[in-house]
Order: C-alpha cells, then structure tokens, then sequence
C-alpha cells in the first residue's frame, strides 16, 4: 500500500491567490482528516470526514477555508483568499473504521503565502 | 472536553541511556491513547496505542508506553536510546465514543552519541 499521499509537497503562493491541497487516503479507510500544523499552534484538526460526508468542520478558521471529498479516494483542502498566516503544513490523514484504530498520515504540504 | 499535556519541550539523552517522554491527559471516561513520531520534512508515524488491558503497551522500533488511570498518564519509554530516535514526538487522546485526535503540542528528543 503507498499510503497516504498529498500533492503538492511544496506550495509557494502570493496572497490573495487561491490554494488547493490534494489528498489520496489508504484504500479502505472510511475516516479522512484534514490537519494543520504550526509551530505557534502545533497539530490542529480542521475537518474530517466519514465515508465522503463531513462530519465536524468546527476546526476550519474561517469561511476562506473549504474542504470536499467527492468519492472515496479523493478530498481537497481548498484556501481562498490565501494569506500570509495561511503558512503552514497541511496533513491528511485516514483512518479505518469506527473503533480504537490509528490514523495514519500523509507526508504533508508545506504552504507558504507570501 | 478533552486535553492532552506534554509537560517538556525537549528530552535530552545520551545513546544507550533509558529514555522517558511524559505525557498526561485529561478525557471524560477511558481513553484510547497515542503516540506518534514525526522525522523532519515527513509526516507523523503511529508507534502504539494503549486501548484497554496490559498497563505497558509495547509498539514498534522498541518503543513502549506505560497507562497509568489514576495519574491519568501515558509515558513514552525505551530501555536503550539510539541516535536515530532522535525527533519530534506526539502524545494523542481520543475519547471512546468520539473520532478526533487531541495531539499533544510535541517533545522534541535529541539522543547524543
């Protein structure tokens, strides 16, 4: 299995631009989570989902944030406007299941709005 | 609400030495219970996890984690460091009935040769 897979690995955008993160979850999991990582606020959780439908987006800071995932095997973390305290890395994540089962996470983006 | 504390930013150890990273937490009934291991530039990796049962949990690379309910801890151990320990470490809580990890803010470990 590959994992979990994100793209871009890097991302580099002028403010005012719009962002778009990809994330491939492992085949099977029915949990994906969205998280941010900062070294002010260390590992936030913006929004997950379960088999496709979110379920708490209370993490998402404001309405410039969105999150989809239109089947089983995609979700995109979208930023519009993007702005400088936007930068940050970005971590998807799935997990299998309701139950004690660990999320496993993606290699991350790392976004820098200049 | 659910909270966890990792009381210490950085955990210096020389090679071969015992290491210990702390961890508490705060949740309503019994937790499940994490730890995670980040490398630099790559994402957070699952070491163990203590469900129920056995007080010492023991999860990859030689790691074990000790439950302890009533100081509401969950410490992170190894009997002999090595070098390439040497990275960031997370302490997560999730409650039973919930789906969300509540991550620690991190413990830095540098292991010296």
């Amino acid at each position: 299995d590959a994992g979990v897979i994100q793209s871009p690995r890097h991302e580099v955008t002028e403010m005012g631009q719009e962002v778009t993160l990809r994330c491939k979850p492992i085949s099977g999991h029915d949990y994906l989570f969205w998280y941010r990582q900062t070294m002010m606020r260390g590992l936030e959780l913006l929004i997950y989902f379960n088999n496709n439908v979110p379920i708490d987006d209370s993490g998402m800071p404001e309405d410039r944030f969105s999150a989809k995932m239109p089947n089983a095997s995609f979700s995109t973390l979208k930023i519009q406007p993007s702005e400088p305290r936007d930068s940050a890395v970005y971590f998807c994540a799935s997990s299998y299941k309701r139950g004690p089962y660990e999320q496993y996470f993606g290699p991350g983006t790392r976004l820098t709005v200049t | 609400a659910q909270s966890v504390a990792q009381p210490e930013d950085q955990v210096n150890v020389a090679e071969g030495n015992p290491l210990t990273v702390k961890c508490t937490y705060s949740v309503s009934g019994n937790p499940y219970l994490f730890w995670y291991v980040q490398y630099p530039n790559r994402g957070l990796q699952f070491l163990l996890k203590y469900i129920t049962g056995d007080n010492l949990v023991k999860g990859s690379y030689g790691f074990e984690a000790e439950f302890n309910k009533s100081q509401t801890s969950f410490h992170l151990k190894k009997p002999s460091a090595l070098v390439s320990d040497s990275a960031l470490y997370f302490c997560a809580v999730r409650e039973r009935a919930g789906y969300a990890l509540n991550f620690g803010k991190g413990t830095s470990l540098l292991v010296t040769p």
